[in-house]
């Protein structure tokens, strides 16, 4: 296991197109993290699951946003109709249980609108 | 006020120096995380505490729990710890970040 993987690294789109971003975590670990990094700013919380349940949504995560994680292995992150606001670095991370236990990060999927 | 605070936000320092970066948080939590964040590059976990202190290397995190205050040490700094270190602190379900340590080390 190489790690938590994220495709594609870097996606250019216009404003109004929806975007799908992909993550494989760690294949035994059962959460599953999403973040948001912009320029400059920590990394902000938007969504999380054990297993194949989501179990917590951000509020920074709009009704545009939609996360799955179907068989508690891969999840995806789709953005509709994206906006220039939604630029920004979209993290991944994965652990097995809880926040006490060793968070691996994959390398983040870049989002630029234009 | 942030949840997570850390200070200073940036950090000049010369090779050699030892380096200290602080982090206090307001919230409960199980653990306390410290990641380093190269430019343009992923998210590397450094320590993962819970109490007292960890080393490794010329690396040293601590922890209080008491005051809600940790610190991380970098003894005999080298350019190559150039880099964002970000503290993050972990609940029950989630994690909350700092604004993260931009650390540049001249040599």
């Amino acid at each position: 296991d190489t790690g938590v993987s994220q495709n594609p690294r870097h996606k250019i789109t216009k404003r109004g197109q929806n975007v799908t971003f992909r993550c494989d975590p760690i294949s035994e670990h059962n959460r599953l993290y999403w973040y948001r990094q912009t320029l400059g700013q920590g990394p902000e919380f938007l969504t999380y699951f054990q297993n194949e349940a989501q179990l917590e949504k951000s509020r920074l995560l709009s009704d545009r946003f939609s996360a799955e994680r179907p068989k508690g292995s891969f999840s995806t992150l789709e953005i509709q109709r994206t906006e220039q606001g939604d630029s920004a670095m979209y993290l991944c991370a994965s652990s097995l249980g809880a926040g006490a236990n060793v968070l691996t990060f994959g390398a983040g999927s870049r989002l630029t609108v234009l | 006020k942030n949840e997570v605070e850390q200070s200073p936000q940036n950090l000049t320092a010369q090779e050699g120096e030892f380096i200290t970066i602080n982090c206090s948080y307001s919230v409960g939590i199980s653990a306390l995380h410290w990641l380093q964040q190269h430019p343009g590059g992923g998210i590397v976990s450094l320590f993962m505490l819970s109490s007292g202190k960890k080393k490794h290397g010329r690396l040293i995190a601590t922890i209080n729990i008491q005051e809600k205050h940790s610190s991380l040490h970098i003894t005999a700094s080298h350019p190559r710890d150039s880099a964002v270190y970000i503290c993050a602190v972990a609940g029950n379900n989630d994690m909350r970040f700092g604004a993260g340590t931009r650390l540049t080390v001249k040599p």
